[in-house]
């Protein structure tokens, strides 16, 4: 049982938006900036989003993230076959003094 | 640009303690900004967070697992290194090292190896 909790599985057509929730508690989401991993099949995980909504250099700007209280969400616009992978959203938690993660989310491209 | 590579372990017996070590190339560990982190995901699961240090010595453990870890860092060798008592077949994970930034309310890992396969088997 993953201390965040994510749908574990959404799809879409190219070119579709889709998002992804993530959802927390007030140790956790509530106290500190989200992440968001994006793990292509048998590859390491990737930073795709880190606090909250911020990209890394390379990362193409139809990925943008949000928090809202102790949640969170990553969007994905246009929607391509590359996109197919499992994200993550991660964050620390204060009580637990630990990072923690969603259980992850497989993206499927139709 | 920074890399990271993780040692190939070997196989595990368990009961066994695993150690592990993750070599850095175009940074050094040294740098005080970063936390050298050691992650892990079991076949078909989530990723797990287990631990991170500083270039100080300090460290942080996943509470789950603090009974049994151990990291710590060798400058001189721009090396962080894992070890995980009593090894189990539940242990069985694809292991990443990864660099981590740590700020005022954020924290996350922006470079990450490309992860070694530990098997627990007898």
């Amino acid at each position: 049982q993953s201390v965040l909790t994510q749908p574990p599985s959404v799809s879409g057509t190219p070119g579709q938006r889709v998002t992804i929730s993530c959802s927390g508690r007030n140790s956790n989401i509530g106290s500190n900036t989200v992440n968001w991993y994006q793990q292509l099949p048998g590859t390491a995980p990737k930073l795709l989003i880190y606090s909250n909504n911020q990209r890394p250099s390379g990362v193409p700007d139809r990925f943008s993230g949000s928090k809202s209280g102790t949640s969170a969400s990553l969007a994905i616009s246009g929607l391509q076959s590359e996109d197919e992978a499992d994200y993550y959203c991660a964050t620390w938690d204060v009580s637990l003094n630990a990072y923690v993660f969603g259980g992850g989310t497989k993206a499927t491209v139709l | 640009q920074v890399h990271l590579k993780e040692s190939v372990p070997g196989l595990v017996k368990p009961s066994e303690t695993l150690s592990l070590t993750c070599t850095v190339s175009g940074g050094s560990v040294s740098s005080g900004s970063y936390y050298w982190s050691w992650l892990r995901q079991a076949p078909g699961k989530g990723l797990e967070w287990i631990g991170h240090i500083r270039d100080s010595g300090s460290t942080n453990y996943r509470p789950s697992l603090k009974s049994r870890v151990t990291i710590s860092i060798d400058t001189s060798k721009n090396q962080f290194s894992l070890n995980l008592t009593s090894m189990t077949t539940a242990d069985t994970a694809v292991f990443y090292c990864a660099r981590g930034l740590w700020g005022a309310y954020y924290y996350y890992m922006d470079v990450w190896g490309k992860g070694t396969t530990v098997t627990v088997s007898s």
